[in-house]
């Protein structure tokens, strides 16, 4: 059973650039088998998707984010990671990454997330 | 304001059924078979429990159902236990420049 579980900084200057990545256990961050999504979710709200990317590299981003995400995959180190941006205080959130199986268009794995703090 | 529109809460006693509806657009709900529905309990991760409108993944309980008509997707679950109490969320993938849209999410009370 495939396991995810984010890391990083949590707690982030305005104006600096949030920076996270989820270790895959269980399954390859590079197999065909699986695609991977960064999710959010700020306090007491719901849930937004920020991006995806396809095991050949392919990603795709929410529009309303995109300017400023860059979601890649380290094959060597069977992981993928989250960039993001000029971060103000409504990036504050709760951040999940999570896996798609090959030709799944639901998440059907998540970690347990990180709270992530824009804060000065 | 969400892409899916879902109702903020519903309640329901021990024992009953409940439906939570998740309305979007042709370019979502209607227009795939790409619904599935989440439930976060307080403070932990979202768990799938319903995908691709109507299927349930293995390890959910068989109380939990799901359906589509129109652009309005649709999460029953019966028999209502106080676990169930919890936020769940609906999402569709979609044709237009967003991959995947949520709903607002809706609040189960068990009364």
């Amino acid at each position: 059973q495939l396991q995810l579980q984010e890391s990083g900084s949590g707690l982030v200057k305005p104006s600096q650039t949030l920076s996270l990545t989820c270790a895959v256990s269980g399954g390859s961050s590079g197999s065909g088998a699986y695609s991977w999504s960064w999710i959010r979710q700020p306090p007491g709200k719901g849930l937004e998707w920020i991006g995806y990317i396809y095991h050949t590299g392919t990603t795709y981003y929410n529009p309303s984010l995109k300017s400023r995400v860059t979601i890649s995959v380290d094959r060597s180190k069977n992981q993928f990671s989250l960039k993001l941006t000029s971060v103000t205080a409504a990036d504050t959130a709760v951040y999940y990454c999570a896996s798609s199986g090959r030709g799944n268009y639901y998440f059907d794995y998540w970690g347990q997330g990180t709270l992530v703090t824009v804060s000065s | 304001q969400s892409a899916l529109t879902q109702p903020a809460s519903v309640s329901g006693s021990p024992g009953q059924s409940i439906t939570i509806s998740c309305t979007g657009t042709s370019s979502d709900v209607g227009g795939y078979n790409y619904v599935s529905w989440y439930q976060q309990h307080l403070g932990k991760a979202p768990k799938l429990v319903i995908c691709d409108v109507s299927n349930r993944p293995s390890g959910v309980s068989n109380r939990f159902s799901g359906s589509k008509s129109g652009n309005t997707a649709s999460l029953t679950i019966s028999g209502l236990q106080a676990e169930d109490e919890a936020d769940y969320y609906c999402t569709s993938y979609t044709s237009s420049r967003n991959l995947w849209v949520f709903g607002g999410g809706t609040k189960l009370t068990v009364l």
